[in-house]
């Protein structure tokens, strides 16, 4: 069973470009959370999608991001008009099941997008 | 709102020493705490996690334990070996689908 996929590894962008991350969660699941880690910081919470549904974007900033998981394909999360301070590592996880009530499933990580922007 | 702190936030120490990294959390109602490892330019391993009814769970030269009631988890990591360096993570679930990440403590384990 593949692992969670995140492409690509690495993405370089110009000030006011577009940023496209894509997430393919492991098979079976259909629940995932996308994170993103600051320089010299832990990672943070951004968005929770479930297919088709945004549940809970909380930790996304109100401009400029987006994320989608649709029914068919990889999760995106999308960076319209890119600044430097998005340069940063964007973790994508994935879950069989919701894990807010339960001890016993986790959330299992991708490698990671690392985001240069110029 | 839970806080996740680790100390120290990096820690040099010579091949062959038995280390304990700290992980400190500010409401202990948590369902599991995980540790990871995180090396320079790459993704997260996870290395241990903890049920919320465990106390410890060991795997090779890794030993994670887990007091709930005093908000501490602790990595031990037995005879430290080069490869061992890299950052350690801790991440609490709070009963939310998040995870709550510690800023990580830097390890470099000197040949």
């Amino acid at each position: 069973n593949a692992g969670v996929m995140q492409n690509p590894r690495h993405l370089v962008r110009r000030r006011g470009q577009e940023a496209r991350l894509r997430c393919s969660p492991m098979k079976g699941h259909s629940h995932v959370y996308w994170y993103r880690q600051l320089p010299e910081e832990g990672l943070k919470f951004m968005v929770y999608l479930q297919k088709e549904n945004i549940i809970d974007e909380s930790g996304m900033p109100k401009e400029r991001f987006s994320a989608e998981f649709p029914k068919e394909g990889p999760s995106i999360l999308r960076i319209q008009q890119v600044v430097r301070g998005d340069s940063a590592a964007y973790f994508c996880a994935s879950s069989p099941i919701f894990i807010g009530t339960t001890s016993q499933e986790t959330q299992y990580f991708g490698p990671g997008t690392r985001l240069l922007v110029l | 709102k839970q806080e996740v702190t680790q100390i120290p936030a990096a820690l040099s120490v010579p091949e062959g020493e038995n280390l304990v990294l700290n992980c400190s959390f500010t409401d202990s109602a948590i369902y599991n705490l995980q540790w990871f490892r995180q090396d320079p330019g790459k993704g997260l391993t996870s290395l241990l996690l903890i049920q919320s009814s465990q106390r410890e769970q060991t795997s090779g030269r890794l030993n994670a334990s887990l007091d709930k009631s005093s908000g501490r988890s602790t990595l031990y990591i037995a005879a430290s070996q080069p490869g061992d360096s890299a950052t350690y993570l801790c991440a609490v679930h709070s009963g939310t689908y998040k995870y709550i990440f510690g800023t990580g403590t830097r390890l470099k384990v000197l040949a």
